[in-house]
């Protein structure tokens, strides 16, 4: 069984840095492009990042672009995101997604809240 | 980036009505289009892919259909569990990107 297991949320005030961690388990890690979505409170889904399955190319949207960083140890089956200069717009559930061959999200975590506020 | 405009917000079945969403793409997508269910404080859960494709333990009231910028989303026969939030997002072009959503609830 495929799971997705984040930590590392929490609150944290506007301007400072947080990671989270995803654990995979239930599948080959290092076949899979990774991905991270988030959903602000009461809104849509936005994809904020993903990673090749060797770790070698990385992709971002411009809202998160140079102050987020994804990144993977595929040895420990997990992915990270690192968050820099939060803003309050980075309020969501963060969730750790898994990639198919052709860029939909077929598994996703159970997510993991992160606030920005002083 | 290709936008996904998705209607309609929010609709209210009644209990085996047929239900229907749609999603349209701001460029052609080529059946590169995905739709995901949330229930109410759970993650989204991947539904159908390309376009049409139903994946694994969806139940066969769930279909979608549709080509070039327009794709829609099938309930046939609305059950209690389907009250739900419906995404649609394109796989066709980076950035992936979704519709805004849909609300649907049992009336």
């Amino acid at each position: 069984e495929v799971q997705l297991v984040e930590t590392g949320g929490g609150l944290v005030q506007p301007g400072r840095s947080l990671k989270l961690s995803c654990v995979a388990s239930g599948f080959t890690f290092n076949n899979y492009w990774m991905s991270w979505t988030r959903q602000a409170p009461g809104k849509g889904l936005e994809w904020v990042a993903s990673i090749t399955n060797s770790g070698g190319s990385t992709y971002y949207p411009d809202s998160v672009k140079g102050r987020f960083t994804i990144s993977r140890d595929n040895a420990q089956n997990t992915l990270y995101l690192q968050m820099n200069s939060l803003r309050s717009e980075d309020t969501a559930t963060y969730y750790c997604t898994r990639e198919s061959s052709v860029d939909y999200f077929d598994y996703w975590g159970q997510g993991v809240m992160v606030t920005v506020s002083s | 980036d290709i936008q996904m405009t998705q209607s309609p917000a929010s609709l209210s079945a009644s209990l085996g009505e047929t239900v229907s969403i749609e999603c349209l793409a701001s460029e052609g997508i080529s059946n590169d289009l995905a739709w995901y269910q949330q229930k109410s404080g759970k993650s989204p859960q991947l539904l159908i892919y390309a376009a049409s494709r139903l994946q694994d333990g969806v139940p066969s009231r769930f279909s979608g259909s549709g080509s070039g910028t327009r794709y829609s989303l099938k309930i046939s026969g609305m059950q209690p569990e389907d009250e739900a939030d419906y995404f649609c997002q394109q796989s066709y072009k980076y950035p992936p990107t979704f519709g805004g959503g849909t609300k649907l609830e049992l009336k």
